[in-house]
C-alpha cells in the first residue's frame, strides 16, 4: 500500500519561530510537492522537488523554503512563522514518468502560528 | 492563465444524484482530475479523464469533458452519506512534470 507520511497532524507555533515540517514517502517517487491548502482558495503549490537536492518555486514560495537530502524524505522549512501561514500543509508524491497520472497526498498537517 | 473555478458547495438528499461542475481555462491541459477529501485526511484520486475523451463511467461516477466551453463534471449516482467530502478538480498540465492546478473544492453534504 503506498504511503506518504507528514511528521505532525496538528502544530502550534509563536510567530518568528523557524518551523520545519516532514515528509516521507515510501514509494520511490522522484517527485515531491509541498501545498498548503486554504477555504475557498483549494491547494496551491508552495514548492517541487523533481530530485534530491533539486527543487523548484511553486505559485507562493514567498517566506519557505525547503530540502531534499534523501530521495524519501521532503523537508518544508519556515524560516521565521508568521501568522498568515497558519494554515493546512499537504505533501504528495508522484512517478517522473510522463505518463504518470496520480499524486499521492499525505494525511496534512493543520499548522497555527500565534 | 491557468485557473480552475468550481462552486464551494453543494446538498443532496440520500439516494439521489449529485452533479458537481468545473470549468479550467488552459487548453493546453493533458488530464483532468477529481480528487476527494474526507474530514481530517488528505486527497485521494477518484478518478480522471484524458482531454481527448468525452465521457468516462467507473461504477457510480460519471465523469463528463466538454473540451470547446472548458466545462469538467462529476456526477455520483445514488449518492450515500460516505460520500459527503470535499471534491477537488483539477487539471494537469506537462511542464517537465506533471503539474496540477486546483480549483478550490466543493463541499458535498449528503442529507438523509
Amino acid at each position: 500500500d503506498v504511503k506518504v507520511t507528514q511528521s505532525s497532524r496538528y502544530l502550534v507555533k509563536r510567530t518568528g519561530e523557524k518551523v520545519f515540517l516532514e515528509c516521507v514517502q515510501d514509494m520511490d517517487h522522484e517527485n515531491m510537492f509541498w501545498y498548503r491548502q486554504d477555504p475557498g482558495l483549494g491547494l496551491r503549490l508552495i514548492y517541487f522537488s523533481y530530485d534530491v537536492k533539486m527543487k523548484e518555486k511553486g505559485d507562493i514560495p514567498e517566506g519557505y523554503s525547503v530540502s531534499r537530502e534523501k530521495k524519501e524524505r521532503f523537508s518544508l522549512i519556515l524560516e521565521s512563522a508568521s501568522t498568515n501561514q497558519t494554515s493546512m500543509y499537504l505533501c504528495a508524491s508522484s512517478n517522473r514518468d510522463r505518463g504518470s497520472k496520480e499524486q499521492y497526498f499525505g494525511p496534512g498537517t493543520r499548522l497555527t502560528v500565534t | 492563465g491557468e485557473d480552475v473555478e468550481q462552486s464551494l458547495f453543494l446538498s443532496v438528499r440520500e439516494g439521489d444524484s449529485s452533479v458537481i461542475n468545473c470549468t479550467y481555462t488552459d487548453s493546453s491541459s493533458t488530464y483532468l482530475y477529481w480528487y476527494k477529501q474526507e474530514p481530517g485526511a488528505g486527497l485521494q484520486l477518484l478518478t480522471y479523464i484524458f482531454s481527448n475523451m468525452d465521457m468516462k463511467q467507473d461504477q457510480r461516477l460519471t465523469v463528463l469533458l466538454n473540451k470547446k466551453d472548458k466545462h469538467l463534471s462529476l456526477r455520483i449516482a445514488d449518492t450515500q452519506t460516505g460520500d459527503s467530502a470535499i471534491y477537488f478538480c483539477a487539471e494537469g498540465i506537462y511542464s517537465g512534470y506533471n503539474k496540477l492546478i486546483f480549483g478550490a473544492g466543493t463541499r458535498l453534504a449528503v442529507h438523509p
